[in-house]
C-alpha cells in the first residue's frame, strides 16, 4: 500500500465540475502532485506545489489542500479530460515517494 | 525542449539482470535529481528510484530495496537502472522522470518495457 487512498473511479457530465481527492498521512505535510494519464500514453503533470500549472495545462484544473486530504478539481470537464488521475507526495520519511492507486474519470 | 528517453528493456527470465538507461536532452541534465517510476501492465503508477542531482543520494522503494541501483553519468546525461534479482511481479513499463517544483515530476519518456518471464 503506498499509504494514499483514492476513489477508483468518478463520472462527470460534459461541462459539469468533478473533484478528486486524494488521502493520506504524508499530505499533513507535504503537498500533492497531480497527473493525468490518457491509455497507452506516459504521465502528464497537471498540477504541482499549491495550485500551480505546467504551462500547457488548462486553468480549468485546481487543487486544494487540507489536513491530510488533497483534492484535484476540473471545472468544466471536457471530453479530453477522460483519465487516470494519479496524485503524488513525498512519504513522511522526506526520501521515499509514493502514488495513490489512480482514479479513472469518466466523461459522460 | 525536453527529452528522457529510455531503452534497454525486453524479456528477461526470473533472477536475471537488466539494465535500463534514460538519455536526457534539452535541460541542464545535472541540476536535476531524476527518478524511475514503473507500471504494471494494467496497474497504477509505483515510484521505484530516485537520484539526487550529484548522485550522491539515492533512494529506494521497499519493494526493490537490495535488487535494484540507480546510478547517473551527468558527462553522459544519462540515467541508469540497474535491476538485479529480477521477479515475475517486476514487469512492468518502466519511466524515468525529471523531478521538478513541488517536488513533482515534470517531464517523463516515453518509457521501456520489461517483461520477466520463464
Amino acid at each position: 500500500s503506498s499509504g494514499l487512498t483514492q476513489d477508483p473511479a468518478v463520472s462527470v457530465a460534459l461541462g459539469q465540475t468533478v473533484r478528486i481527492t486524494c488521502q493520506g498521512d504524508s499530505l499533513r505535510s507535504h503537498i500533492a502532485s497531480w497527473y493525468q494519464q490518457r491509455p497507452g500514453q506516459a504521465p502528464v503533470l497537471v498540477i504541482y506545489g499549491l495550485n500551480n500549472r505546467p504551462s500547457g495545462i488548462p486553468g480549468r484544473f485546481s487543487s486544494s489542500n487540507s489536513g491530510d486530504t488533497s483534492s484535484l478539481t476540473i471545472a468544466g470537464a471536457q471530453a479530453e479530460d477522460e483519465a487516470d488521475y494519479y496524485c503524488n507526495s513525498r512519504a513522511s520519511d522526506n526520501s521515499h515517494y509514493a502514488f495513490g492507486p489512480g482514479t479513472t474519470v469518466t466523461v459522460l | 525542449q525536453v527529452q528522457l528517453v529510455e531503452s534497454g528493456g525486453g524479456v528477461v527470465q526470473p533472477e536475471r539482470s537488466l539494465r535500463l538507461s534514460c538519455a536526457a536532452s534539452g535541460f541542464s541534465f545535472s541540476a536535476y535529481d531524476m527518478h524511475w517510476v514503473r507500471q504494471a501492465p494494467g496497474k497504477g503508477l509505483e515510484w521505484v528510484a530516485s537520484i539526487s542531482y550529484d548522485g550522491n543520494n539515492k533512494y529506494y522503494a521497499d519493494s526493490v530495496k537490495g535488487r535494484f541501483t540507480i546510478s547517473r553519468d551527468n558527462s553522459k546525461n544519462t540515467v541508469f537502472l540497474q535491476m538485479n534479482g529480477l521477479r515475475v511481479e517486476d514487469t512492468a513499463l518502466f519511466y524515468c522522470a525529471r523531478e521538478f517544483a513541488g517536488p513533482s515530476f515534470d517531464y517523463w519518456g516515453e518509457g521501456t518495457l520489461v517483461i520477466v518471464s520463464s
